[in-house]
């Protein structure tokens, strides 16, 4: 199986900062990651797939970047709304893995 | 709209069975492959198992094979997920959730909001 670790595990960030995520998969999974947001008691939401590509509806202050085994999600100006744990998680091979996830809190 | 919506979860014994329904709307069951996601009290997201368009073929995490059963009933717009001889440590939050296929470089495109199974005598 290949395993994703994300980091931070969690972090403080205050509104309108810049918020990096990183998660490295523990061999390539070429471009097949994608990123899941959670908010406390609500199922996860798709919110980059293919590495970069922005799902329906998602913010453009989100992006996603890399390829391989190291990627990043990036919020570039962090709202109210954005307060989550956030999961990456490979579909390159089966069973598909998932980062520990990352959750983002109020500073 | 497009929905999944679960059901069947709840308190059993360790060893004891359940099943669980999603109900999927707005889109044709048929067209997509389908998974179960778990996820532990205050943990991540875990994935149990997935089954093709047709249910002829289905795949299961190392920790729940030769327990649980994953089926679909693609007139019933229906998938399942059969657990037989449940242990603590199934306890969970377990999601239904969409393939969007290679469109999608194959993400979940789409998640039922989660039904919960506790696992306790």
């Amino acid at each position: 199986d290949i395993q994703m670790t994300q980091s931070p595990p969690s972090l403080s960030a205050s509104v309108g900062d810049r918020v990096n995520i990183t998660c490295r998969a523990s061999q390539s999974v070429t471009t097949y990651l994608n990123w899941y947001q959670q908010k406390s008691g609500e199922a996860p939401k798709l919110l980059i797939y293919a590495t970069s590509s922005l799902q329906s509806g998602v913010p453009s202050r989100f992006s996603g970047s890399g390829s391989g085994t190291d990627f990043t999600l990036t919020i570039s100006s962090l709202q109210p709304e954005d307060f989550a744990a956030f999961y990456c998680q490979q579909t390159y091979s089966i069973p598909p893995t998932f980062g520990g996830g990352t959750k983002v809190e109020i500073k | 709209e497009v929905q999944l919506v679960e059901s069947g979860g709840g308190l059993v014994q360790p060893g004891g069975s359940l099943r669980l329904s999603c109900a999927a709307s707005g889109f044709t069951l048929s067209s997509y492959w389908m998974h179960w996601v778990r996820q532990g009290p205050g943990k991540g997201l875990v994935w149990v198992s997935r089954i093709n368009t047709d249910g002829g073929s289905s795949t299961y995490a190392d920790s729940v094979k030769g327990r649980f059963t994953i089926s679909r009933d693609n007139a019933k717009n229906t998938l399942y997920l059969q657990m037989n001889s449940l242990r603590a440590e199934d306890t969970a939050v377990y999601y239904c959730a969409r393939d969007g296929t290679v469109r999608y470089s194959d993400a979940f495109d789409i998640w039922g909001e989660g039904t919960m199974v506790t696992v306790s005598s």
